[in-house]
């Protein structure tokens, strides 16, 4: 299992908001920056959200991202059939050393 | 704009050496503001970190590899290499290279990758 915690999937209507959870501990996501990717079938995995909030140039402002404590959250407004992938988020874990990342959660827009 | 692109053999026997190299394109591999790694994805599954490189040689391992992984750097040829030891069927996957940002920890951007199985 992944040092990571995300729910295996999340659904909701076109033009609907969801929210995708990402839960660490202090070793992780409690001190250091989080970065949500974006894998649509078949694709490479590309960066969604950087230094737990900003977005890379390009992508949408209906795209954010957000802290509190352990948690991460990654949260898509207006939700577009175009917007079914797969979302990972990644992070430092200053204890193993090691870069980890969540299980990944499969949105579906209904 | 930076690219990167993986190579090497699609198919690798059991116990073998897995190898690949990683050809950035774009920008230099001795940019001191980024490190230089290697992440897989067997069939169905999610994303696993294996190691980082930096220009002047210093890594970092994913532990749960238990020593089988080694990556090293050839700046001249604006390259950096995956060798992984040992492989099982259960090292198949699409393997990933990919460029690290320092402290801030994020991957972009990455290689289109390339599926590497393990098989006799």
């Amino acid at each position: 299992q992944s040092v990571l915690t995300q729910p295996p999937s999340v659904s909701a209507a076109p033009g609907q908001k969801v929210t995708i959870s990402c839960s660490g501990s202090s070793s992780n996501i409690g001190n250091n920056y989080v970065s949500w990717y974006q894998q649509v079938p078949g694709a490479v995995p590309k960066l969604l959200i950087y230094e737990t909030k900003e977005r890379p140039s390009g992508i949408p402002d209906r795209i954010s991202g957000s802290k509190s404590g352990t948690s991460a959250t990654l949260g898509i407004t207006g939700l577009q059939t175009g917007d079914e992938a797969d979302y990972y988020c990644g992070t430092w874990d200053s204890s193993l050393s090691a870069v980890v990342f969540g299980g990944g959660t499969k949105l579906t827009v209904l | 704009q930076l690219q990167l692109q993986e190579s090497g053999p699609g198919l690798v026997k059991p116990s073998e050496t897995l190898s690949l190299t990683c050809t950035v394109s774009g920008g230099s591999i001795s940019n001191s503001g980024y490190f230089w790694g290697w992440i897989r994805q067997p069939p169905g599954k999610g994303l696993e970190w294996l190691g980082t490189i930096y220009y002047n040689g210093g890594t970092y391992y994913n532990p749960s590899l238990k020593g089988r992984v080694t990556i090293s750097v050839d700046t001249s040829n604006n390259q950096f290499s995956l060798k992984l030891e040992s492989v099982t069927a259960a090292d198949t996957a699409v393997y990933y290279c990919a460029r690290r940002k320092v402290i801030y920890n994020y991957f972009d951007p990455w290689g289109q990758g390339t599926l590497v199985t393990v098989s006799s």
